[in-house]
């Protein structure tokens, strides 16, 4: 399986843009890149997801390397609330729904 | 919004108990799945299921099983409570529409599973 290496923690200040990275350099064609991030005490939470464009929603960017080798997760504005676990996962479309999560980098957002 | 709620916050169970966690879904999807998490081993799939009836292994399924009758409630089975056991279980699912692997998954609030 493709797998993903992030730092395994960063830090931000409120208000200012986070930039989150992650490495995929056994990317194969058909993965997909998720990120899901998990609050304290809750479940993990759906961010953003691509395969090859960057992506906008609501929530953040997802910046996709040319060779797709790399990504980064953009929070805009960083606030308290995003504090949290933010997981960078690959999803093989051949492999259905075999997700696997790894450590994942852990925001800290101060005030 | 798609809901997805495990019975328990918290259970504390006793060596040798059979121990069921309940999840239901409210929004018709067709895979659930059954996740653990401990600290410095991330989440780890333990079985999930496509469709009412059906099961597959997740990546670590020995000492559980799963139950799904009816296609919004998928529940966890520990025919035999051991303390390597004690862990956070986390509930999911999401539907095939789009292609399953593109599909989000949306997760419940876990339940922590204490075994003594």
């Amino acid at each position: 399986d493709a797998k993903t290496t992030q730092p395994n923690s960063m830090e931000s200040n409120e208000e200012e843009p986070v930039h989150l990275p992650c490495n995929h350099s056994t990317i194969s064609g058909t993965d997909y890149i998720h990120w899901y991030r998990q609050l304290p005490s809750q479940g993990p939470e759906y961010v953003i997801h691509g395969l090859t464009s960057n992506v906008n929603n609501r929530m953040a960017s997802l910046a996709i390397a040319e060779d797709r080798k790399s990504s980064t997760l953009i929070l805009h504005r960083a606030t308290l609330r995003d504090a949290a676990v933010y997981y960078c996962i690959l999803r093989d479309d051949n492999a259905g729904n075999m997700l696997t999560f790894g450590g994942g980098t852990r925001l800290m957002v101060k005030p | 919004d798609v809901k997805v709620t495990q019975s328990s916050r918290y259970l504390v169970k006793r060596t040798g108990e059979k121990v069921f966690l309940e999840c239901v879904q409210d929004m018709d999807h067709e895979n659930m799945f059954w996740y653990r998490q401990d600290p410095g081993l991330g989440l780890r799939l333990i079985y999930f299921s496509y469709d009412v009836k059906m099961k597959e292994k997740g990546d670590i399924p020995e000492g559980y099983s799963v139950s799904r009758e009816k296609k919004e409630r998928f529940s966890l089975i520990l025919e035999s409570a051991s303390t390597n056991q004690t862990s956070m279980y986390l509930c999911a699912s999401n539907s095939d529409s789009g292609g399953s692997y593109n599909s989000p998954l949306h997760f419940g609030n876990g339940t922590r599973l204490t075994v003594t």
